[in-house]
C-alpha cells in the first residue's frame, strides 16, 4: 500500500494523558499536512511542514500541541495534558511540492475520557 | 471566519437522479477547488478537482461547474448510485503562504435510496 498511513487508528485516553500520532506519507511527497475533525465538520488545518520544516501553524494548534518532521519523512503529532475538547479525528495528508492535490490517510480517531 | 461555505448539509435523492452539491467562497487568493468524498470512519478520498480557468470538468458520472465572477462551484453527480452515499466536502486552497492548505465546507451527506 503506497498511500498515507497513520497510526495508530484509534486512541482511548484520559484527560490530562499525553498522547503521540504517527503519520507516514506517501513516499517522495515533501509537503505533510496535519488536519483535525470534529464530527459533523470539515477537516480544520493544524500544521504543515515542507521537508522536515514547519511552515504554517493555526491558531487551532495550542501550546499542548506539537508536530516534527525530524527527517522530512515520517510526522508525528503530539498532544500534551488532553483534554475533552481534543477528542476528534486527526488526518494527515501529504502532496508533491508545486502540486495541489492533498491525499489523505485514514486518520487517527482519538477519544479523551 | 467560514471562507467555504456548502449546501445542502443533507441530501436524499433517488437512484439514477441527480445529485446537486454547492459552494461559495470568499478568498480570491484561491485558485484549487477539489471535492473529496467520505465515508465513515475513513479518510477524505480526492474526488475530482478545478482550477478557475475552466468553467467545467468532467470526470466520469462526477461534474464539477465553476463561475469565477460569482466565487462559486458545484459538484453534479449523475446517475447517483447507492454506493454514492457518503459525505462530501468542497474544499478550496491557494497558491502560497496561508492559502496553501485546504479551506473545507461544513461538508454535505448524501444518501441515495435504491
Amino acid at each position: 500500500d503506497t498511500g498515507v498511513s497513520q497510526d495508530p487508528r484509534h486512541k482511548i485516553t484520559k484527560r490530562g494523558q499525553n498522547v503521540t500520532f504517527r503519520c507516514d506519507p506517501i513516499s517522495e511527497h515533501n509537503r505533510l499536512y496535519w488536519y483535525r475533525q470534529t464530527l459533523g465538520q470539515g477537516p480544520e488545518f493544524l500544521t504543515y511542514f515542507q521537508n522536515e520544516a514547519q511552515l504554517e501553524k493555526s491558531r487551532l494548534l495550542s501550546d499542548r500541541f506539537s508536530a516534527e518532521r525530524p527527517k522530512g519523512s515520517f510526522s508525528t503529532l503530539e498532544i500534551q495534558r488532553t483534554e475533552q475538547g481534543d477528542s476528534a479525528m486527526y488526518l494527515c495528508a501529504s502532496s508533491w511540492q508545486g502540486a495541489s492535490e492533498q491525499y489523505f490517510g485514514p486518520g487517527t480517531r482519538l477519544t479523551v475520557t | 471566519q467560514q471562507q467555504v461555505k456548502q449546501s445542502p448539509q443533507s441530501l436524499i435523492v433517488q437512484k439514477g437522479g441527480i445529485s446537486i452539491i454547492n459552494c461559495a467562497y470568499e478568498n480570491t487568493a484561491f485558485d484549487y477547488f477539489p471535492w473529496y468524498q467520505q465515508f465513515p470512519g475513513k479518510g477524505p478520498a480526492l474526488l475530482i478537482a478545478i482550477r478557475p480557468d475552466v468553467s467545467e470538468k468532467k470526470e466520469g458520472r462526477f461534474t464539477i461547474s465553476f463561475n469565477k465572477s460569482a466565487k462559486q462551484f458545484s459538484l453534479h453527480i449523475m446517475d447517483s448510485q447507492p454506493g454514492d452515499s457518503a459525505t462530501y466536502f468542497c474544499a478550496a486552497s491557494g497558491a502560497s503562504g496561508s492559502a496553501r492548505q485546504l479551506t473545507f465546507g461544513s461538508g454535505t451527506q448524501l444518501t441515495v435510496l435504491p
